[in-house]
This record gives structure tokens, sequence and C-alpha cells, in this order.
């Protein structure tokens, strides 16, 4: 158990539709991080935020939101849900920023599917 | 952003010595090579993490030569339970101050099976 917890777990949701994925970083972690795992593109990262503050995006699509909030939870928005949205969602979180000695720890994912 | 190469796939049998190698060649100055462990429906996981030469814990080693343009990462006497995905990641160290942005690259891994 890394201490970073996600919820849900499971998601199944129509084509058109908006979903709010929740994540609670470790105690005292100030940095969370949202990424996308798909079957043929790997692990993609999306989003950074640091202390409630966007610190750094990745392959982030402009349908796709997030923020982080005073007490340090973020949420990953998608709106506007695509097939090719299907996929695994991690959050992880760290104690800084991402850096040497400041490792990723991962909680266990959404897996969600879009029919 | 340093790119990083590592092979798709690995076999190896148990007990044996695998050496999964990265080559990163844009490496930059103050990146650091970090090594993450996904097991199938999980979240990756930090396993060891190196600038050069030789690090060793109690998982693994990695191997960093001069150049830093590639790395090694040997697990010793695998075990079936060592069958996951292996990720290289170049992790530059965060800015002091001001905003900053930066990449976190994945990539797609090593998925290293190991056969009884």
């Amino acid at each position: 158990d890394s201490g970073v917890t996600q919820t849900p777990k499971h998601l199944i949701t129509a084509t058109g539709q908006r979903v709010t994925l929740r994540c609670s970083p470790r105690s005292g972690d100030l940095s969370v991080y949202w990424y996308q795992q798909s079957l043929d593109q790997g692990l993609q990262f999306l989003i950074q935020y640091y202390n409630g503050e966007e610190r750094a995006k990745g392959n982030i699509l402009e349908r796709f939101s997030a923020q982080q909030f005073p007490d340090l939870h973020s949420e990953l928005n998608l709106s506007s849900l695509e097939l090719g949205d299907s996929a695994l969602y991690f959050c992880a979180s760290s104690k800084d920023l991402a850096s040497p000695g400041n490792e990723q720890f991962f909680g266990p994912g959404t897996r969600l599917t879009v029919l | 952003l340093a790119k990083t190469t590592q092979p798709i796939s690995m076999d190896s049998y148990e007990g044996q010595e695998v050496n999964i190698t990265c080559s990163h060649n844009n490496i930059a100055t103050n990146d650091y090579i970090t090594w993450y462990q996904q097991f199938p429906s999980q979240g990756p996981r930090f396993i060891i993490q190196g600038y050069k030469t030789k690090v060793t814990n109690e998982v693994a080693s990695l191997f960093i030569p001069a150049d830093r343009k590639s790395s090694t990462l040997s697990l010793p006497r695998v075990s079936l339970s060592d069958t996951a995905v292996y990720y290289c990641l170049p992790l530059r160290a965060a800015p002091i101050s001001g905003a900053g942005s930066y990449q976190l690259t994945f990539g797609k891994g090593t998925k290293l099976s190991v056969i009884p």
C-alpha cells in the first residue's frame, strides 16, 4: 500500500459524458501527478500540481482538467468522453517536486471504461 | 527532454540475473536515472535511482557508465514475482524557485517475463 488513494476503482460510462476522478496523496506530500495508461500508449504523464498550483503539463487533452484543493487532494475531470479515453488513470504523489530523492508513490488507479 | 529507448520485452528463467539496458543519448547534466517497476493493474513502484557509476539497494543494482548515455538495471536471481514492466525515467532536479516546467516521460518500458 503506497498511501495514495484513488476513487472510484472502476468507472463505466457512455460517450459524451463527464466524470471526475479523485485522488488523496500520502500524508505530507505536496505534489500530485496524474497519468493515463492505455494498452497501446504506455504510461502518459498528464499534469502535475504542487501545493495547489499547476506545475507541469504533459499530454493532457483540452477536454481534461484537474485541480488540487487546499487539503491537497486532487480531482481529474474528463469531459465529452470518447471511446479512446478508456484507460487506467493513475495518481501519484511526492513530498516535493519530482526530483532526485523525491520519488513518486502511485495509487492503485481508476479503470475508466467508455462505452 | 531526454528520450529513452528500452527493449520492448525480455524473457528470463528463474534464478538468473537479468540486465535491462536503457539508452538515453541526450541526457542532461542534471538528470538522474530512475527506474520503476509496474505489475499488471497496479501503479508503478520506485526501484532505484542513480547519477553515475553504480548504485545498489536490496532490490537491484544500477550501472551508469561515465558518459551517462545509457544505464543498466540489474536484477539478481529473478523469481516469478519479478515478472513486470520496468521503466527507465530520466528525472531532472526541480528548479529551486520560480515556475518550472518539465516532463515526466515513462515511455512504454520493458516487459520482463520470468519463466519457471
